[in-house]
């Protein structure tokens, strides 16, 4: 299984600022995806993150607001824009390595907005 | 698109004791059945999976079956110890050649083993 990292694993942000969370796997892999999840609720695909192409959001998600870059087959990276309150959350990072449709998660990012 | 449905919510059982999470799901394509766990703050961890070929897989106290007529699927956890204790999350994915890997969650069961 890919072993995978986050950075920050935590932050506390002003509302109308930007916030870059940074996804690292140990190894090559086909697919990297970012997740939402909330207090206490499930996980909610935002984005699918795909190597030399745009990323592809799920319905409810925008490029403006979660815009991600995918530079090579180990690394991705979330930016939540313009910040509100409602921003606040867990994100998570995932990999799937090899097309074997196993998904293995990063530890996550507290987001709190204030 | 794909909509996963779990059930129960909550479950308590007796240190011992089995527990049964279900899951139900809408796209007949779908073809892989993942479970993961998930401790207080802690990441989803994978614990067992089941692709649409197979009608149960087990490891150890952990077995997953799969019913692709009807369209759902379950973890079954036998001799339950406190350290089970956790939110289990089951999901699908698969279901076309656009979709790929990505995984649709149910909405979670928070299972807790008394001892």
């Amino acid at each position: 299984s890919a072993v995978i990292s986050q950075k920050p694993s935590r932050d506390i942000c002003q509302r109308g600022t930007s916030l870059t969370i940074q996804c690292q796997v140990d190894s090559q892999v086909t697919m990297m995806f970012w997740y939402r999840q909330q207090p206490g609720q499930s996980l909610t695909l935002i984005a699918t993150a795909n190597q030399g192409s745009e990323a592809t959001y799920e319905s409810g998600f925008v490029i403006d607001k979660f815009p991600i870059s995918r530079p090579n087959l180990t690394f991705s990276t979330l930016t939540v824009s313009n910040m509100s309150p409602e921003d606040s959350s867990i994100y998570l990072c995932s990999a799937d390595g090899q097309g074997t449709h196993e998904q293995y998660f990063g530890p996550g990012t507290r987001l709190t907005v204030t | 698109g794909e909509n996963v449905e779990q059930h129960p919510s909550t479950l308590s059982v007796q240190e011992g004791d089995s527990a049964v999470i279900k899951c139900t799901y809408s796209d007949s394509a779908s073809n892989y059945f993942p479970w993961y766990k998930q401790e207080l703050g802690k990441r989803p961890q994978l614990i067992i999976d089941i692709r649409s070929n197979v009608g149960e897989k087990k490891d150890q106290r952990i077995a997953v079956t799969l019913n692709k007529t009807a369209k759902h699927f379950s973890l079954h956890i036998t001799e339950t110890q406190p350290e089970d204790s956790a939110v289990y999350f089951c999901a699908a994915s698969g279901g076309s050649e656009t979709s790929g890997s990505r995984l649709t969650f149910g909405e979670g069961t928070q299972l807790t083993v008394n001892p």
